[in-house]
């Protein structure tokens, strides 16, 4: 089976730091994906993940390890833009190796 | 601009009639895939092609849904008799091939609302 869970909402303040976890369960694995969705817009692409360790580009990083089926996407400096749902996403080899399994996402409020 | 694009933004259908929605991908781009998504979920895979051939479909896809991408450009998805259930944000995602970190760029999607 597939199970992807990340939290459903969180809030953080403006200038702090916020980590959104996912743990997943998928029949097999070959990356993970965080996209970023602001309401009533695309998904847009944030990180990739395929290789256990940390991926840092600019405000965001995301985490892996593989042996734990878990990620983390790192948010600094947040600001009030960044107020968006974040999907964290799994290449499942075992559903034809290249559609993505999404979780529900994870609803980031940014207050002042 | 050169992303995915989708064609209509918005559709308002009675229960029982036919749609169809477009789908033009970013132009190099040999996958596009499929998704519906629900509000407070994730996107939820439909069926990808890899050039013109459809690749693989999901059991979620019941067979009033087909879909098509001739020539191996733009796709089209039609879903025969609407039902109420299938009102949702239809999304369409293309990448430039199925290794390493090809990640999906997204059009803007189209929400569909059956009556």
């Amino acid at each position: 089976g597939q199970n992807i869970d990340q939290p459903t909402e969180m809030t953080a303040t403006e200038g702090a730091i916020v980590q959104i976890n996912c743990t997943y369960q998928t029949s097999g694995f070959n990356g993970l994906f965080w996209y970023q969705q602001h309401a009533g817009e695309a998904p847009t692409f944030l990180s990739y993940n395929v290789l256990d360790g940390l991926e840092e580009k600019g405000r965001f990083s995301s985490f892996l390890s593989r042996s734990k089926g878990y990620s983390y996407l790192l948010l600094k400096e947040l600001q009030m833009k960044d107020s968006a749902s974040y999907l964290c996403a799994v290449r499942d080899l075992g559903s034809g190796n290249t559609p993505l399994v999404f979780g529900k996402g994870t609803r980031l409020s940014v207050i002042a | 601009d050169t992303g995915v694009s989708q064609d209509p933004r918005h559709k308002i259908t009675k229960r029982g009639q036919n749609v169809t929605f477009r789908c033009d991908p970013i132009s190099e781009h040999n996958r596009l895939y499929w998704y519906r998504q629900t509000l407070g979920q994730g996107p939820e895979f439909l069926t990808y092609f890899q050039n013109e051939a459809q690749l693989e479909k999901s059991r979620l896809l019941s067979d009033r849904f087909s879909a098509e991408r001739p020539k191996g450009s733009f796709s089209t998805l039609e879903i025969q008799r609407t039902e109420q259930g299938d009102s949702a944000m239809y999304l369409c995602a293309s990448s430039h091939g199925a290794g390493g970190g090809n990640e999906q760029f997204f059009g803007p999607g189209t929400r569909l609302t059956v009556l």
